[in-house]
């Protein structure tokens, strides 16, 4: 198994660039999320999906779009970059169930100029 | 709502001395609660959980977690640290009022000293 898969590993944008990031799992696990770390911040939950089809926001999603077209994937876009979206972006999956951990991808660092 | 305290920023302890990183919790229901470590530049790992059962959590890399219910605590522990341990540490919880959402503390640097 790969795990959680996240591309690219590093990008720089200018200011109201668009861009996708990818995510993909391979453990066929319900919930997905995206987050954003940042110092002193913790993490931030921007988007979460529970199932193919559904997703709903976090804690942070303005700027920010996802959607879940299959189990496997959840792609998280940027609509417009801006300088406040530079951050380090990870996205995670789990069973559904309360119980379970979840496994995070290895990230990807965004810089907006 | 449920929400976790990770009281301080940053824990320093010499190599070979025990560790404690602190969190607390506040969640409905019964909790699951969570521990991630991540070092530089890498995403988070799991390194132990608890569900139910034994309030002493055995976990990866030798490290424990101690559940207590009055206090809503969850301290992970090692008895002798190594200076490899030096990495940023989450907790977590997640109730089982059926929320998917996990709520992350904020992280605790540990820095251990050769």
């Amino acid at each position: 198994n790969a795990g959680v898969t996240q591309t690219p590993k590093f990008q720089v944008l200018k200011t109201g660039q668009s861009m996708t990031l990818q995510c993909a799992q391979d453990m066929n696990h319900e919930y997905m999320s995206w987050y954003r770390q940042d110092p002193g911040m913790g993490l931030r939950l921007i988007h979460y999906s529970v199932g193919a089809g559904i997703t709903d926001q976090g804690e942070v999603p303005n700027g920010y779009n996802v959607s879940r077209s299959t189990t496997e994937d959840f792609p998280l876009r940027l609509l417009s970059a801006a300088p406040s979206q530079t951050s380090v972006y990870f996205c995670a999956s789990s069973s559904g169930q309360p119980a379970y951990e979840q496994y995070f991808g290895p990230g990807t660092r965004l810089t907006v100029t | 709502a449920q929400s976790v305290a990770q009281p301080e920023d940053q824990v320093n302890v010499a190599e070979g001395n025990p560790l404690t990183v602190k969190c607390t919790y506040s969640v409905s229901g019964n909790p699951y609660l969570f521990w991630y470590v991540q070092y530089p530049n890498r995403g988070l790992q799991f390194l132990l959980k608890y569900i139910t059962g034994d309030n002493l959590v055995k976990g990866s890399y030798g490290f424990e977690a101690e559940f207590n219910k009055s206090q809503t605590s969850f301290h992970l522990k090692k008895p002798s640290a190594l200076v490899s341990d030096s990495a940023l540490y989450f907790c977590a919880v997640r109730g089982s009022g059926g929320s998917y959402i996990p709520t992350f503390g904020r992280g605790t640097s540990l820095i251990v000293h050769p």
